[in-house]
């Protein structure tokens, strides 16, 4: 069964600073997508990032990059430049193979950018 | 991108009524959608799988009777809370998926409260 782990209930970053949110992951497929999504208090889910199973290098996007490290089975997302805008819940998620399967989201992490 | 729009945002609801949560892909066609179930500061919990024309799969634990779900084209999937109770009192949420490495694409979510 697949699973995603997220260790930080909460983390605090200083505006402008960088912060790295971990994420570990436990599955036997060869073929399986990471996700980060961003949760603001309005419930709203965002997509941020993507890295599949078999991308060797790392994905950006923006202020958002992914440290993968397969052998570790490790996903964690890093923001730089933290925004207050940037204070919200943080979930972790991991899709079945690489197509529309269901996804397992981890238990999260709440941001909060300190000004 | 891809945008998933959900109905209501928020409901207020008697014990013992139904209520109905409507999901749309706007602009694109989802032959599979999500429902999950989110409780305060905690994870989505993924209550069963809506595939088109067909008869939904639910997750261990979530009585297909009380939770009604109909995917009945590319386009929409409706969740129907039947019976509703305090219980059931929850951030319910939908998400819809493209193909392969394509992320959920979430609704806004519909706040239920039972009273």
């Amino acid at each position: 069964a697949q699973k995603i782990t997220q260790t930080q209930p909460g983390m605090f970053v200083q505006e402008k600073e960088a912060v790295t949110l971990d994420c570990t992951y436990d599955t036997s497929d060869q073929s399986y997508g990471l996700f980060w999504y961003k949760q603001p208090s309005s419930g709203e889910m965002i997509f941020l990032i993507y890295q599949g199973s078999y991308d060797e290098q790392n994905a950006t996007e923006g202020r958002y990059s992914l440290n993968f490290q397969k052998a570790r089975k490790s996903a964690n997302l890093v923001i730089s430049a933290s925004q207050l805008g940037d204070s919200a819940m943080y979930f972790c998620a991991m899709r079945e193979g690489l197509n529309a399967g269901k996804s397992t989201f981890g238990d999260g992490t709440t941001l909060t950018v300190k000004p | 991108g891809a945008v998933v729009s959900q109905h209501p945002s928020w409901v207020i609801c008697k014990s013992g009524t139904s209520v109905k949560i409507e999901c749309r892909s706007l602009d694109f066609q989802a032959t599979t959608m999500f429902w999950y179930r989110q409780f305060p500061k905690q994870s989505l919990m993924l209550m069963a799988t809506s595939n088109e024309g067909s008869k939904a799969t639910y997750e261990q634990g979530v009585e297909k009777d009380k939770f009604l779900i109909n995917h009945a084209s590319l386009t929409l999937s409706t969740l129907t809370v039947t019976s509703a109770h305090p219980e059931d009192s929850s951030f319910y949420i939908c998400s819809a998926s493209g193909y392969n490495n394509s992320p959920l694409h979430f609704g806004n979510g519909t706040r239920l409260t039972v009273t």
